[in-house]
């Protein structure tokens, strides 16, 4: 069964930093691009980041461009969004997501408030 | 960037009947491998979302066939062919075919 576990998440001062893990099992990970979206409180969808399988492309929203790194341990199944000069509007729940196979985390909730 | 139009906002439907969810795409989806990648999505309520179509017509294995999906280029739709009580909740169409990836405002799907 594909598991896809987000942690990190918390309540964070506007300007500071904040580095979110996804844990993933159940099937061979380093065969997959890897994506963030997130949900503002009440809002759609939308897509942060994606990173292929090896790392070799990365994109980026241009909402966070600059600002958000993604990467990925295929030793570890484990993606990452380190996230930094964090500003109220990117509070929201963050979904780790195979959007190629259609699986979806249940989002560690981030919230930038001073 | 690619704008997901979704129509209409909201359904209010009984069990049984039939429903329709319109997605509009300003520029086509169709990609250069001839792939067209618009997908559709349903969260339900306090839940993450769960997969129901990709490529706009193929059902995922666990998805019952009264869903299904249609369209080409720009205009797609999704169709639940009786509702079920299990179906509440928000759809969403978004496209992977061109970055950034976008998605739908969503349609609320609810029960009568």
């Amino acid at each position: 069964e594909v598991q896809l576990v987000e942690s990190g998440g918390g309540l964070v001062q506007p300007g500071r930093s904040l580095k979110l893990s996804c844990l993933a099992s159940g099937f061979t990970f380093s065969n997959y691009g890897m994506n963030w979206i997130r949900q503002a409180p009440g809002k759609g969808l939308e897509w942060v980041a994606s990173i292929s399988s090896s790392s070799s492309y990365i994109y980026y929203a241009d909402t966070v461009k600059g600002r958000f790194t993604i990467s990925r341990d295929n030793a570890k199944n484990t993606l990452y969004l380190q996230m930094t000069s964090l500003r109220s509007e990117d509070t929201a729940l963050y979904y780790c997501a195979i959007l190629g196979g259609g699986y979806w985390g249940q989002g560690t909730l981030v919230t930038v408030s001073s | 960037d690619v704008v997901m139009t979704q129509t209409p906002v909201s359904l209010s439907l009984a069990i049984g009947q039939p429903a329709s969810i319109s997605c509009k795409s300003s520029q086509s989806l169709l990609g250069t491998s001839g792939k067209t990648f618009l997908n559709w999505i349903l969260q339900r309520p306090g839940q993450s979302p769960k997969r129901l179509i990709y490529q706009v017509s193929k059902l995922y294995s666990e998805v019952p066939d009264r869903f299904s999906g249609s369209g080409s280029e720009t205009e797609f739709t999704l169709k639940i062919s009786r509702v079920e009580a299990e179906d509440l909740g928000v759809y969403y169409c978004w496209q992977g075919t061109h970055f950034p990836y976008t998605f739908g405002a969503g349609t609320k799907l609810e029960l009568k």
